[in-house]
């Protein structure tokens, strides 16, 4: 079955250490590839996304992330966390490339980041 | 632009009750979406619609109903509603991917957090 995993329920971090989000997918073909954070109470907001092209992208707030197509993954990457990082992070397939817009999220990485 | 805007933030029901939670998106977006958030099982899609009078079933329908009349509005019907339905509701709204054969960001409203006694 198509599915999207996120390993990590909970991470936990020091401010000013790097941070990396786990995110496999298992589909046939590359979907497009998303990071979402949702912060408390709020909607979710997109850091990045991956259409094509280079396989490293550039997000909001000094996030990347990287497409390995071997693995399957899409790992959300920031080499200095900052306290207002603390959040829940999605991360999210279009796996019809089309674009129909019936993301598969994965379950969330709740990240908190001690002073 | 207001972005994505969903009403109410939070609501309580009674089990039976029927309720209709209202989204609407002033970026002229074609393609609106629903989804409930559950602890433990991330976002998952209810219904969507990609145009005016179009809608569709996404993942997880049963016990919901949509209508789209027209290009802004998005509204989620409970018709009777079960406390398996608690949960938060997200809309989310995109650009239809006719416009450029591609896949364009959703915007997410900011939720509607739902109790069912």
């Amino acid at each position: 079955a198509q599915s999207v995993t996120q390993p990590d329920i909970h991470i936990t971090v020091s401010e000013g250490a790097s941070l990396e989000l786990r995110c496999n997918y298992s589909y046939g073909a590359t979907p497009y590839l998303f990071w979402y954070v949702q912060s408390p109470g709020q909607g979710l907001q997109l850091l990045l996304k991956y259409f094509s092209g280079d396989t490293l992208v550039q997000g909001i707030k000094g996030f990347e992330a990287e497409f390995k197509r071997s693995q399957s993954s899409f790992n959300l990457r920031k080499p200095s966390v900052h306290w207002s990082d603390a959040a829940e992070y999605f991360c999210a397939v279009d796996p019809f490339t089309s674009g129909t817009y019936k993301y598969i999220f994965g379950t969330g990485t709740r990240l908190k980041v001690l002073a | 632009n207001a972005g994505v805007t969903q009403t109410p933030k939070f609501q309580v029901l009674k089990t039976g009750q029927s309720m209709t939670l209202q989204c609407a998106q002033d970026m002229n977006h074609e393609y609106m979406s629903w989804y409930r958030q559950d602890p433990g099982m991330g976002l998952r899609l209810i219904h969507y619609s990609v145009g005016a009078g179009i809608t569709d079933q996404g993942e997880v329908p049963n016990g919901y109903n949509v209508s789209r009349s027209t290009t802004e509005d998005f509204p989620l019907r409970l018709l009777s509603a079960a406390p398996s339905q608690t949960s938060v509701y997200f809309c989310a709204s995109s650009y239809s991917s006719q416009r450029g054969g591609t896949s364009y960001e959703q915007y997410f409203g900011p939720g509607t957090r739902l109790t069912v006694t």
